[in-house]
């Protein structure tokens, strides 16, 4: 059975400050790996893509990849309360449905 | 990114009658669309896929004869929930991947909010 896990939360933090995301996978063949957002009430968007080995940047985001380790990050930067919503962690293995995680709630206070 | 449309987004219906959702790609082609739900404060669960031309395949617990899918063509699928329940009330949203994606990169509808009375 192929499972995403994340701490469901909540994640509190400071504005300003730096929120990490964190999520592991079961299935070492997974190839894709990507980070939605979603507001209440909202569907998922995507926010991070990440397909290799390393960190990759996009504005105040980076993802982290380890597939040795099996676990990919999310790291926000200078949160902001509009960054408050639930992060989804998601893993794609080519011939099957995208598997998602249960979700992080992050709260960002002002 | 792409963009995948759903209709309609809120839905409010009498037990027993049946209500149908529209999952269109507007600007790419997607053999295949995917199918979730959503219960409040929960996590996003896949009912079944959605292929184009052929059945769906339904997840496991998810009946294939109340949750009707139907994958005319490359760019819509539809979800019917035949006699629907009270206990049917939830946020269904659709989602596709491009054809020419092999990264995997799933789009979201804007969800369905389905109210059973």
């Amino acid at each position: 059975q192929k499972e995403v896990e994340q701490n469901s939360g909540p994640l509190s933090v400071p504005e300003g400050a730096i929120a990490s995301l964190n999520c592991t996978y079961s299935d070492r063949v997974s190839q894709s790996f990507f980070w939605y957002r979603q507001y209440s009430g909202k569907s998922p968007e995507l926010i991070m893509s990440i397909y290799s080995n390393g960190d990759k940047e996009d504005g105040r985001f980076t993802a982290q990849l380890n597939k040795a380790s099996q676990y990919v990050s999310l790291l926000i930067r200078d949160s902001q309360p509009s960054d408050s919503a639930t992060y989804l962690c998601a893993v794609f293995q080519a011939g099957t449905a995208l598997i998602f995680g249960k979700g992080t709630t992050l709260s960002v206070s002002s | 990114g792409a963009v995948v449309s759903q209709h309609p987004s809120r839905v409010i219906c009498k037990s027993g009658t049946s209500v149908k959702i529209e999952c269109r790609s507007l600007d790419f082609q997607a053999t295949t669309m995917f199918w979730y739900r959503q219960f409040p404060k929960k996590s996003l669960m896949l009912m079944a896929t959605s292929n184009e031309g052929s059945k769906a395949t339904y997840e496991q617990g998810v009946e294939k004869d109340k949750f009707l899918i139907n994958h005319a063509s490359l760019t819509l699928s539809t979800l019917t929930v035949t006699s629907a329940h009270p206990e049917d009330s939830s946020f269904y949203i659709c989602s596709a991947r491009d054809v020419a994606g092999g990264t995997g990169e799933l789009f979201f509808g804007e969800g369905s909010r389905l109210t059973v009375l």
